[in-house]
């Protein structure tokens, strides 16, 4: 199995500020990599796919880049909204993997 | 408007067969667009993928639950469900039905469904 390590696991940011959440693969998955945030009692919401495809109505203050092995999400400005915890999920082979997850918290 | 549902029996006993079905209104799972998922989350911890099913019945498993899992689809009513055999206390999560866009990115999920297995 492609192992997923996110880092950092929690991280303090204030409103405003830039965040950037890392995603390594244990082995090169091209693009194939997915970011979905997801808040306490509720489904994941997928934010990136393809590593740098917007999925349709989230804010453009997300972003995703990287390929091969090291990948990254950005939040521009973080919003009240944003604090929660993401997840990067590999689609390249089975089975899909996901990271352990990034708790964004309010400092 | 694409929603999903999960629905199950409640608590399972250990050794039992967890079974959930997966309701799909405002789309149809025979869409050649998509494939059908399951995935599950221990209280506390992270998501698990579990496997996923296309509307021609090919079904993709991941290799630790295969033994015991079977997904399956009824067109008919318009769901996808789950059977995983042998449950114990490890099984105990919220599972989640997604649709996968791409055969990969859940863009809609179910609200999800807590299975407790105890005796």
């Amino acid at each position: 199995d492609i192992q997923m390590t996110q880092s950092p696991s929690t991280l303090s940011a204030s409103v405003g500020d830039r965040v950037t959440i890392t995603c390594r693969a244990s082995q090169s998955i091209s693009s194939w990599l997915a970011w979905y945030q997801q808040k306490p009692g509720k489904a994941p919401k997928l934010l990136i796919y393809d590593a740098s495809s917007l999925e349709s109505g989230v804010p453009s203050r997300f972003s995703g880049s990287g390929s091969g092995t090291e990948f990254t999400l950005t939040i521009s400005s973080v919003q009240p909204d944003d604090f929660a915890t993401y997840y990067c999920q590999q689609c390249n082979s089975y089975p899909w993997t996901f990271g352990q997850g990034t708790k964004v918290e309010i400092k | 408007q694409v929603q999903l549902q999960e629905s199950g029996p409640g608590p399972v006993k250990p050794s039992e067969t967890l079974s959930l079905t997966c309701t799909v209104s405002g789309g149809s799972i025979s869409s050649s667009s998509y494939y059908w998922g399951w995935i599950r989350q221990p209280p506390g911890k992270g998501l698990e993928w579990i496997g996923s099913i296309y509307y021609s019945g090919s079904t993709f498993y991941t290799p630790s639950l295969k033994s015991r899992l079977t997904i399956s689809m009824d067109t008919s009513k318009n769901q996808f469900s789950l059977n995983l055999s042998s449950v114990t206390a490890a099984d105990t999560a919220v599972y989640y039905c997604a649709r996968l866009k791409a055969g990969k990115w859940g863009d809609y999920w179910g609200q999800g469904t807590l299975v407790t297995v105890s005796s």
